[in-house]
């Protein structure tokens, strides 16, 4: 597609439930971040993949959240045992590899977010 | 690891008149700093950004300047219209060539108004 793309836009779920959560970054793009947004303040970093493994998972907040991205494109952020402190906007966004994005100026694209409220 | 401060957290700007945000960081290794503009219910998207190699840099209306010394970068928007209206986010990240490791850490956001 021409962008990041991130289903669902929207996804209520009932404390105690497990969600998924589905980022289609943008063709070629192999770096993939997801971030957190609460209300009124910035993306908070959570995981970043490079190609399948992952790079940098220091933001995981706790064990009920993991992420993978199996085929080195589509990656899949998972929490378990949602609870309201969850609820958020989850982003998604892909570059192209640091040398690239040097070489060729580019920046990380977000997609439109996924809001997750946990009730 | 990495702290970034912002501010104004709101600020509110006669259109015509210019707006400069200001943001601070705390690691010395960090050499990429984006901005961002995100209206509301949409995506963050990059405005401009500035890599440690230079202290500043402009498109059209937008400039940012970076201190390294004092750690801090500015973002300066000129001849305000009221399309600017938005929250800007500051980040900072460490960039290493063929490493990754490009993390951003953002600042905590300025609502910026621009009164017609």
């Amino acid at each position: 597609g021409a962008g990041v793309s991130q289903t669902p836009s929207n996804k209520v779920t009932e404390k105690g439930k497990y969600v998924e959560l589905r980022c289609d970054p943008i063709s070629g793009h192999t770096a993939l971040y997801w971030y957190r947004q609460s209300l009124g303040q910035g993306p908070e970093f959570l995981i970043y993949f490079q190609g399948t493994g992952a790079a940098d998972d220091s933001g995981l907040p706790n064990d009920r959240f993991f992420a993978v991205r199996p085929e080195g494109s589509v990656s899949t952020l998972k929490i378990q045992r949602t609870e309201r402190g969850d609820s958020a906007v989850y982003l998604c966004a892909s570059s192209l590899t640091p040398l690239d994005r040097i070489l060729m100026n580019t920046e990380a694209f977000f997609g439109q977010g996924t809001r997750l409220t946990v009730v | 690891g990495e702290n970034v401060e912002q501010h104004p957290s709101t600020l509110s700007v006669q259109e015509g008149d210019s707006a400069v945000i200001k943001c601070t960081y705390s690691d010395s290794a960090s050499n990429y700093f984006p901005w961002y503009k995100q209206e509301l219910g949409k995506r963050p998207q990059l405005i401009i950004d500035i890599r440690s190699n230079v202290g500043e840099k402009k498109d059209q209306r937008i400039a940012v300047t970076l201190n390294k010394t004092a750690k801090h970068f500015s973002l300066h928007i000129t001849e305000t219209q009221p399309e600017d209206s938005a929250v800007y986010f500051c980040a900072a990240s460490t960039d290493l060539i063929g490493f990754g490791n490009e993390k951003l850490t953002f600042g905590t956001g300025t609502r910026l108004t621009i009164i017609p």
